[in-house]
Parts: structure tokens; C-alpha cells; sequence
């Protein structure tokens, strides 16, 4: 069945360094891409996301990049912060205009001061 | 204020006691979504609706039911709770509007079943 990989479960990073988490995807049909933040002890929120028509698409410390032919989708931070800690999770669309989304297993970012 | 709302937050309760977690939104969304957290595991759905009065099943309904009878409400309910259920849960809302389908989670609903 569809599935999206999320690697890696778990992402330690030295503050001010930048830190890359990647996803792969199965359908080909899937054509949205969301990545949520989930800080401990709340609820997920969206922080990114991207479209199968658009390569890339940044927002001031973070970017998603897209790669339809290889059906990667990655996250990028930048200048990583204290804040930036939390667990992260990948999405792809199940299919064209389908309101489903198929999860990663999420990768716990860890900012080491 | 948007917001997903859910009820309780915190609940421990027996094997077998059937249980209620209510969710509800005030943004007028159409589709809503029940999921389930567990360590290592990511978010698994559970029921979602599309709308009133229609309801499918996700990636692991064994033992939930849901019911769509507002748009606004999409309670889970557990009608013979098991210790396997213990987990942290998590209703969504989400949209279609423009195209985008962003999901807005409740606060979380941690079950205990003993």
C-alpha cells in the first residue's frame, strides 16, 4: 500500500548548524506535501508545505524541496535555534485533491546548546 | 478563536468501560479526522468524515466507532476499551478551500485503560 518514509527517526544538531530531514513516497499520484511541527507535550502544526507543481519553496529559516521523479521531499533548517526542538513529521497526499494525508513516522530534532 | 477542541484531556479508565472523547470545531470545516500517537509510530487515522453523516474507516478502526450527526462535532467512541487503546489521540480539521488542506489538531486526548 502507499507509505512515506521518514528518515531519520531521531536528528541531533549543534545550535547555529542546519539540519536536513528527508521523506519518500510511494504514490505517484500523491501531489501535496506538508511538513508539521509537533513541540512536546502539543499538537501538531503545520510549518510548511508544497505543491507537486513547485520545486522548492522557503520560509525565512526553513525550505522544502521536491522531487517528483525520485519521490523525495525533504526539510531543511537553517541557523538552527533552542526552539527549533521538537518532533517533525512528513506528509504526502493521498492521490490528486484527496483530503487524506499519508504520515511519516516522524524524526525527533534535538538543538544541542 | 479557530480552534479544534477536545474532551477530556486526561483519561484512565477500565477494560471494557465504554468511553466518549468529544471533538469539536468552530471553523466550519467540513472534513474532520481522529488519530492516534504512539511512540515510533507516528500519527495513524483512525475514522475520518468527509462531511455530515458520512464516516470511513482509516488506517486502524478495530474496536472505535464515530458518528457525524453535526459538522461542527465528530466524537470517538471506545465501546469496550482495551489496554491496547492506551494512547495519546488527536482529532483534525481541515478545509478544502483554495486547495489547501491544512489540518488543525485538537490539543490531544491521553487514555490510560487499565
Amino acid at each position: 500500500g502507499e507509505n512515506v518514509e521518514q528518515h531519520p527517526s531521531t536528528l541531533s544538531v549543534q545550535e547555529g548548524d542546519s539540519a536536513v530531514i528527508k521523506c519518500t513516497y510511494s504514490d505517484s499520484a500523491s501531489n501535496y506535501f506538508p511538513w508539521y511541527k509537533q513541540e512536546l507535550g502539543k499538537r501538531p502544526q503545520l510549518i510548511i508545505d508544497i505543491r507537486s507543481n513547485v520545486g522548492e519553496k522557503k520560509d525565512q529559516r526553513i525550505a522544502v524541496t521536491l522531487n517528483k521523479t525520485a519521490k523525495h521531499f525533504s526539510l531543511h533548517i537553517t541557523e538552527t535555534q533552542p526552539e527549533d526542538s521538537a518532533v517533525y513529521f512528513c506528509a504526502a497526499s493521498k492521490g490528486v485533491g484527496n483530503y487524506q494525508l499519508i504520515w511519516g513516522a516522524g524524526t525527533k530534532l534535538i538543538i544541542k546548546p | 478563536e479557530a480552534q479544534v477542541t477536545q474532551n477530556p484531556r486526561y483519561l484512565i479508565t477500565v477494560t471494557g468501560k465504554k468511553l466518549t472523547v468529544t471533538c469539536s470545531q468552530n471553523m466550519n470545516h467540513e472534513y474532520m479526522s481522529w488519530y492516534r500517537q504512539d511512540p515510533g509510530l507516528g500519527l495513524r487515522q483512525i475514522y475520518y468524515s468527509m462531511n455530515v453523516e458520512v464516516t470511513d474507516k482509516g488506517d486502524v478502526p478495530e474496536g472505535y466507532k464515530v458518528s457525524r450527526k453535526e459538522k461542527r462535532n465528530f466524537p470517538l467512541i471506545l465501546e469496550s476499551p482495551s489496554p491496547n487503546q492506551t494512547s495519546l489521540y488527536f482529532c483534525a480539521s481541515s478545509t478544502p478551500g483554495q486547495g489547501l488542506i491544512e489540518q488543525y489538531f485538537g490539543p490531544g486526548t491521553r487514555l490510560t485503560v487499565t
